[in-house]
């Protein structure tokens, strides 16, 4: 069945590196997605990989796709307390529907 | 350029009441997203519209039903609500030929 998983917390200091990371289990899975949620709002695309793909930058974030594992990460550099929030991984089925992992809840402390 | 917008922000109900929410996607996206985020049960995948039609469904009971209309703004209806429905309900936009959902800032449901 369709499973994404991600640890549930993550705490870093301001200016470290954050990376968080994410396991599916749907090899046919075209695009992965992260999406940032702050308290009490919807969801706000950062980026978003295609499954050929192995890395993708954009500014502060990137993106690390391991195929063979099914392991997706992001990471954050020069992280600042603005990015604390939950952050999602998702995988796009060929059905159209998006499945979320659990959340990370990323703590930035100064 | 105004992105998917939601109303009501927040909506109290009772138990046996029925919900209606409401979805405008981004201008010129034809498909509308419904997922629910309930406590502790994460972001689970509702319905998909298209083009005026309902393309797909999650596994939800049938009292989760909706539409989408010619301007394809969409409508989620919620019947026979139970307390386990509280939650926040997400609609997202796209271009059906693009892979990316945008995401309003949902509507949370309260039933008492």
């Amino acid at each position: 069945g369709e499973d994404v998983e991600q640890s549930l917390f993550l705490s870093v200091r301001e200016g470290d590196s954050s990376v968080i990371n994410c396991t599916y289990t749907d090899s046919s899975s075209t695009y992965l997605y992260w999406y940032k949620q702050e308290p009490g709002a919807g969801l706000q695309l950062l980026t978003y990989i295609f499954s050929n793909m192995d890395m993708k930058q954009d500014q502060r974030l990137t993106v690390l796709l391991n195929k063979k594992d099914k392991h997706l990460s992001l990471r954050i550099a020069d992280t600042q307390t603005g990015d604390s929030a939950i952050y999602f991984c998702a995988e796009r089925e060929d059905t159209d529907k998006l499945i979320f992992g659990t959340g990370t809840r990323l703590q930035v402390f100064p | 350029e105004a992105g998917v917008t939601q109303s009501p922000t927040h909506l109290i109900k009772t138990r046996g009441q029925q919900a209606t929410l409401r979805c405008s996607p981004i201008s010129g996206h034809t498909s509308v997203y419904w997922y629910q985020q309930a406590l502790g049960l994460g972001l689970q995948f509702l319905l998909w519209y298209d083009e005026g039609e309902e393309r797909n469904r999650g596994n939800f009971p049938p009292r989760f039903s909706g539409r989408q209309f010619p301007n394809y703004s969409s409508e989620l209806n919620v019947n026979a609500l139970e307390l386990e429905d509280s939650a926040l309900y997400l609609c997202a936009s796209s271009w059906v030929t693009e892979n990316i959902q945008y995401f309003g800032a949902g509507t949370r449901l309260s039933v008492l």
